[in-house]
């Protein structure tokens, strides 16, 4: 299947820090992107749609100004976790959508993100 | 999105098939049924699709009942690896659609 990237797979950040989360798809060109959250034990959720070249769509309850999403090129995502905090600690997931039928979307590996 | 609903979870021998079932009695008719896989700390990993014709591939099958209200993921072969939380998602595939994640069935697969 197709493959989408993540980087980094863990990080570990200190209170009050930002940290950027990369998602790449590394061998198609993706107009929608996702990025989801996963807390120990839970299902994803999903926090925002990722378009290319426009504004992110937030989910209710999900602080655009806290999770900054940009989505500059085809290939690539970034999800920026501003002013993070121990209870933003989680699994951060983002996936692709591939064109074609059914318009399959991809995963990428995850993002651990401890906030200490 | 049409709403799906699974058992919580499963087991079956290594070796056998692993039969999931999904229920899905309000999707319509433009929706397809997306199956996925998530092994611990792991993305989740595409497993198959269909809209209403029963789809194979090299790791599963998807059979999909004639009025679309639900299908069953076969695993012809499971083995230890295939120990996961399988998700069973009803989703439109426009540009626009979104993958909405229950709670998914925990398939335990034994020696």
């Amino acid at each position: 299947g197709a493959v989408v990237s993540q980087h980094p797979s863990r990080v570990i950040c200190k209170s009050g820090t930002s940290v950027k989360i990369e998602c790449r798809s590394l061998d198609f060109q993706a107009t929608t992107m996702f990025w989801y959250r996963q807390f120990p034990k839970q299902s994803l959720m999903l926090m925002a749609t990722s378009n290319e070249g426009s504004k992110a769509t937030y989910e209710q309850g999900v602080e655009k100004d806290k999770f900054l999403i940009n989505h500059a090129s085809l290939t690539l995502s970034t999800l920026t976790v501003t002013s993070a905090h121990p209870e933003d600690s989680s699994f951060y997931i983002c996936s692709a959508r591939m064109g074609g039928q059914g318009n399959t979307i991809y995963f990428g590996e995850g993002s651990w993100l401890t906030v200490v | 999105d049409a709403k799906t609903t699974q058992p919580t979870s499963m087991d079956c021998a290594e070796g056998r098939a692993a039969n999931l079932p999904c229920n899905h009695s309000t999707i319509s008719g433009n929706e397809y049924v997306y199956w996925y896989r998530q092994i611990h700390s792991q993305g989740p990993q595409y497993i198959i699709h269909g809209l209403k014709n029963n789809e194979t591939n090299e790791m599963a099958s998807l059979i999909i009942t004639e009025d679309r209200k639900s299908s069953t993921l076969i695993l012809p072969h499971a083995t230890l690896r295939d120990t996961a939380v399988y998700y069973c998602i009803v989703s439109h595939s426009g540009a626009n659609s979104k993958l909405t994640f229950g709670k998914g069935i925990t398939l335990s697969v034994r020696p």
